[in-house]
């Protein structure tokens, strides 16, 4: 998997929208970018994935940047319930590589 | 809830000794991923199964042993258990056999306490 670089925290506030960059600048033209998140004492969870177009879904949206070296998940109103690690994975291989991922704290 | 068990919840033994935890897959899914997440070492891919046959090998240890069933559950064997191998071990499925589009779905853990 492309190495990835995640700020290691961020804070929200409630009910504001949320950025949360990932720098892959290695990462090859059929990585697909991946998101997980982990909420505090659970496993972890799917956000979104992509490859090149922005996605969206119900959760977030995914924005690539064109030359696919950057990329930046989008949570349009943060709430409580999304203070968790948020994951970006690089993903060329049957495997996902995690690295810290980023701990976003969700003030009210 | 995503539809991946894993048995048991919590688990506590002594150094020396064996234990196997289990995990059963969402209905329909045919790959299973096994996990360790420590505090020192962050969430570790360990090893994947496909409808039964090992698919990949990460960070796996050779006291370590996993196999999937015929009915697509699978079992994570630890023996020789040390003080390290403390930890939240995750089991993930998905449907296919991990191509670089595949989403995983990760089960609840369990969580291992060797003393």
């Amino acid at each position: 998997d492309a190495k990835t670089t995640q700020p290691n925290s961020m804070e929200s506030n409630e009910e504001e929208p949320v950025h949360l960059p990932c720098n892959h600048s290695t990462i090859s033209g059929t990585d697909y970018i991946h998101w997980y998140r982990q909420l505090p004492s659970q496993g972890p969870e799917y956000v979104i994935h992509g490859l090149t177009s922005n996605v969206n879904n119900r959760m977030a949206s995914l924005a690539i940047a064109e030359d696919r070296k950057s990329s930046t998940l989008i949570l349009h109103r943060a709430t409580l319930r999304d203070a968790a690690v948020y994951y970006c994975i690089g993903r060329n291989n049957n495997d996902m590589r995690f690295g810290a991922g980023t701990r976003l704290t969700v003030k009210p | 809830d995503s539809g991946v068990t894993q048995t048991p919840k919590h688990l506590i033994t002594a150094t020396g000794q064996r234990v196997t935890l289990r995990c059963s897959p969402r209905s329909g899914d045919l790959s299973v991923y096994w996990y360790q997440q420590s505090l020192d070492q962050g969430l570790q891919f360990l090893i994947q199964y496909y409808n039964g046959e090992e698919r990949a090998k990460g960070n796996i240890l050779e006291r370590f042993s996993a196999q999937q069933f015929p009915d697509l559950h699978s079992e994570l064997n630890l023996s020789s258990l040390e003080l390290g191998d403390s930890a939240l071990y995750f089991c993930a499925s998905s449907v296919g056999g991990g191509s670089v589009s595949d989403t995983q779905y990760f089960g609840p853990g369990t969580r291992l306490t060797v003393l």
